[in-house]
């Protein structure tokens, strides 16, 4: 299985900041990275798929970019809707895992 | 307006079975694979199963392999998965949700999820 790690595990930011989440394939993933954003009790939502295209409606705040099996999520600038918790998932072959999370909070 | 309602959670014994429904409306359920996401209390986010839009490929986790049976219905617009064999750690939050893109596609819209809780 491929397994995917995520840093930092959760951080403090402020409004404005510029926050940014990496997350690592123990294997080849080509570009199958998606990124998901989930707030208290509610469902996922989609931010960025195939680790660079930028989901219908999503803010352009947000960005992804790759390098080898290494995947960044990047938020320009920080605004209060975006304190959430961030997973990354592959979706090159099954089991489709998921990152363990990165929980953004208040600072 | 795309919309996925998964029913049928509750509280079940450790060895029982429920079967979740996820009913969906404002696409063409046909046209999409599907799959099933859970999530522990407290916990992150595991992928359960996969279902082409013919039924004719499915994929499990090894950790309900044999015990979890995905199905879907194209002429309700429904999805299902059924439950053999619970256990505790099967306690969460199971969410369906559409793939855009086929097989490697993303998950791009999600159900409200339905809580399966598995105690004696």
């Amino acid at each position: 299985d491929i397994q995917m790690t995520q840093s930092p595990s959760s951080l403090s930011a402020s409004l404005g900041d510029r926050v940014t989440i990496t997350c690592r394939a123990s294997q080849s993933i080509s570009s199958y990275l998606n990124w998901y954003q989930q707030k208290a009790g509610k469902a996922p939502e989609v931010l960025i798929y195939a680790a660079s295209s930028l989901q219908s409606g999503v803010p352009s705040r947000f960005s992804g970019s790759k390098s080898g099996t290494d995947f960044t999520l990047t938020i320009s600038s920080l605004q209060p809707e975006d304190f959430a918790t961030y997973y990354c998932q592959q979706s090159y072959i099954t089991p489709f895992t998921f990152g363990p999370g990165t929980k953004v909070d208040i600072k | 307006e795309v919309q996925l309602v998964e029913s049928g959670g509750g509280l079940v014994q450790p060895g029982g079975s429920l079967r979740l429904s996820c009913a969906v409306s404002g696409f063409t359920f046909i046209n999409y694979s599907m799959n099933w996401v859970r999530q522990a209390p407290g916990k992150g986010l595991e992928w359960v199963s996969y279902i082409s839009s013919s039924s004719s490929t499915i994929y499990y986790a090894d950790s309900v392999k044999g015990r979890f049976t995905i199905s879907r219905d194209n002429a309700k617009n429904s999805l299902y998965l059924q439950m053999n064999s619970l256990r505790a750690e099967d306690t969460a939050v199971f969410y369906c949700a559409r793939a855009k893109g086929g097989y490697s596609g993303y998950f791009d819209n999600w159900g409200q999820g339905t809580l399966v809780t598995v105690s004696s």
